[in-house]
């Protein structure tokens, strides 16, 4: 079964910061590859997505994220982050099997001061 | 607008009732899941259904039932309710052979 490791439970940054949460998983396979944002009393919501192609993969927001095969990573980045980013952000992965469920981490909760 | 919506947003319960949580959404989605969401697990999947008269246990299924009688709705019933199934439930969906899932959001449920 897959698993996903998310580095950080808590960041703490200002605004303008440059932005890298890192997400790590197992399984051997072939992965589809996410990163999902709840912000505050709200649902999650889909930030970017990796399925095959450019590892390199732009999100809504100004997110971006690379998928790394080899370190088993696809962390996500921000240039320079809003007081309107604080949220808490999820990594998932789905074992391209067919089935479509996911695997989350635990969350990284980043908290952007002004 | 397709949407998917769940019920009630909140409730409060005592230990032993039986609570049912909706889940409904009109986006004709085949798949459906539920997940509940506690501080320092993330999102743990509880049931998933892959169509109508299709279910699937989860990582954490025990205590919890789904049925799935339509498309549109996937309702999970906490059968004896217990103080440890205090959370925050989401429920989401996906199209048939896609991955990508849209949540709801989200049933704060309290169990005392």
């Amino acid at each position: 079964a897959q698993s996903v490791s998310q580095h950080n439970h808590h960041v703490i940054l200002s605004e303008a910061a440059s932005l890298e949460l890192g997400c790590n998983y197992s399984y051997g396979g072939t992965v589809n590859l996410f990163w999902y944002v709840q912000y505050p009393g709200q649902h999650l919501q889909l930030l970017l997505k990796y399925f095959s192609g450019d590892p390199l993969v732009k999100g809504i927001k100004g997110f971006e994220a690379e998928f790394i095969k080899s370190k088993f990573s696809f962390n996500l980045r921000k240039p320079s982050v809003q007081w309107s980013d604080t949220a808490e952000y999820f990594c998932a992965v789905n074992a391209n099997s067919g089935y479509s469920t996911l695997t989350f981490g635990k969350g990284t909760m980043l908290l952007v001061s002004p | 607008d397709a949407e998917i919506t769940q019920s009630p947003r909140h409730k409060i319960t005592e230990t032993g009732r039986q609570v049912t949580l909706a889940c409904h959404q009109t986006w004709n989605h085949n798949n459906m899941f539920w997940y509940r969401q506690d501080l320092g697990h993330g999102l743990r999947l509880i049931h998933y259904s892959y169509g109508v008269q299709d279910t699937n246990k989860g990582e954490v299924s025990d205590g919890y039932s789904v049925s799935r009688s339509n498309t549109e709705d996937l309702p999970l019933t906490l059968e004896s309710a217990a103080s440890s199934q205090t959370s925050v439930y989401f429920c989401a969906s996906s199209k048939a052979g896609e991955e990508t899932q849209y949540f709801g959001p989200g049933t704060r449920l309290l169990v005392l």
